[in-house]
């Protein structure tokens, strides 16, 4: 069973660059033909979709975030991160790591991880 | 504000059927049969229920199901249970390559 993990710190100063990483187990993602993605969801607010990055390195963004979005992978590590720069209190959301099933669908949620924007 | 809208709420007694709707656009849920939902629940994973519309992912119970009619999906549970309880996502991708959630929708077993 596929599974992810989110890590990296909770708490992050406006201005400064959030940054996770997901650790991808149970399976390959070693041309493994899956795109893997980063979700937020603020507090009372809906999911909105940060951007997706194939095994190869290809990379898409939400538009709207596009400007301050990096994406990367490891796979031989199994993992890919986030950094998201210049950050506001805006920014301040639950973020899960998730895998693409096919079009542009989640079939894997890792369990989210809160970060605070906050000085 | 998200991009496709859903119902704050809905309830409904064990054994009965609910449907959640999910509005959009042409731009979106009406211009494309990518459509998916997810289930929410407090300290778990979310869990893929529907996908492509009205696809169910393997291990999905048949109670799920899934459509779309013009810039309005909808998913339809039948057979409520009490473990239904929790909040569900729409998700579509939308024009220019980008994926539009819905608010969500919080499910009450009554």
């Amino acid at each position: 069973q596929l599974q992810l993990q989110e890590s990296g710190p909770g708490l992050v100063k406006p201005s400064e660059t959030l940054s996770l990483t997901c650790t991808v187990s149970g399976g390959s993602m070693n041309r493994s033909g899956y795109y893997w993605a980063w979700i937020r969801q603020s507090a009372g607010e809906g999911l909105e979709w940060i951007g997706s990055i194939y095994y190869s390195g290809s990379t898409y963004y939400n538009p709207s975030l596009k400007s301050r979005v990096t994406i990367s992978i490891d796979a031989s590590k199994s993992q890919f991160s986030l950094k998201l720069t210049s950050v506001t209190a805006a920014d301040t959301a639950v973020y899960y790591c998730a895998r693409e099933g096919g079009h542009y669908y989640v079939d894997w949620w890792g369990q989210g991880t809160l970060v605070n924007v906050s000085s | 504000q998200s991009a496709l809208t859903q119902p704050a709420s809905v309830s409904g007694s064990p054994g009965q059927s609910i449907t959640i709707s999910c509005t959009g656009t042409s731009s979106d849920i009406g211009g494309y049969n990518y459509v998916s939902w997810s289930q929410h629940q407090p300290g778990k994973a979310p869990k893929l229920l529907i996908f492509d519309v009205n696809e169910r992912p393997s291990g999905v119970s048949n109670r799920f199901s899934g459509s779309k009619s013009g810039n309005t999906a909808s998913l339809t549970i039948s057979g409520l249970q009490s473990e239904d309880e929790a909040d569900y996502y729409c998700c579509s991708y939308a024009r220019g390559s980008t994926w539009a959630f819905g608010g969500g929708t919080k499910l009450t077993v009554l």
